[in-house]
């Protein structure tokens, strides 16, 4: 079974520096996306930034990257610049065959 | 609508009372899912329908949990003889599955449910 692995529960952050949160995931498959989603204390679940895991290239969003390392199962979120507006809890999540899998999460402080 | 909507966005029940919790998916979106998200947890799936069908109803819990999604659209997640480890914050998601948006999945606001 799939399954989605964020080993930071709670990670703090200094205004304008740079963040980089984990997450490993398990499968034996070769195609299928990975994703993080943010969710402020709203509850609203947002999309962050996609990754398609047949792309060798990692994804960007203006602040926020990922390093794709598909041997070792690892797909890192990286915040640049960090804002007070990015923190919240923070999900990583795998997607294939219809399914969603997600992490347990990573709650983000941002210190101004 | 612009967005996927859930209601009602908060619900205190009894234990043992039935709940129906209402998820308006994006328009044209052919997946929804519901997902269960417990106190400081992630998301646990439940259910997932394309269309009016579900493949795939692995996540429900027990057979008090059913959903149904008719006309392509609106879809019930109905709990039966609510228990208080039912409660949890509820989340419903849309998603397209044409273009380059496809898979990406546009979540609700969520239902938080308590059960007293």
């Amino acid at each position: 079974a799939q399954t989605v692995t964020q080993s930071q529960p709670e990670m703090s952050v200094q205004e304008a520096e740079t963040v980089t949160l984990s997450c490993t995931y398990d499968t034996s498959e070769s195609d299928y996306y990975l994703f993080w989603y943010k969710q402020p204390p709203s509850r609203q679940m947002i999309l962050v930034i996609r990754q398609e895991a047949y792309k060798q290239q990692n994804a960007t969003e203006n602040r926020f990257s990922v390093n794709f390392q598909k041997a070792a199962k690892s797909f890192s979120l990286k915040i640049s610049d960090s804002q007070l507006g990015d923190a919240a809890m923070y999900f990583c999540a795998y997607y294939n065959f219809n399914k969603f899998y997600f992490g347990s999460g990573t709650k983000l402080n941002v210190k101004p | 609508g612009a967005g996927v909507s859930q209601s009602p966005s908060n619900k205190v029940t009894e234990k043992g009372k039935d709940v129906e919790l209402r998820c308006d998916p994006i328009s044209g979106h052919t997946a929804l899912y519901w997902y269960r998200q417990s106190l400081g947890q992630g998301l646990e799936f439940l259910i997932y329908f394309q269309g009016n069908s579900a493949p795939d109803k692995s996540g429900l819990p027990s057979d008090r949990f059913s959903a149904e999604r008719t006309g392509g659209s609106v879809s019930t997640l109905t709990i039966q003889r609510t228990q208080q480890e039912d409660s949890a914050v509820y989340l419903c998601a849309s998603s397209s599955r044409q273009g380059p948006s496809s898979y990406e999945q546009y979540f609700g606001p969520g239902t938080r449910l308590t059960v007293t």
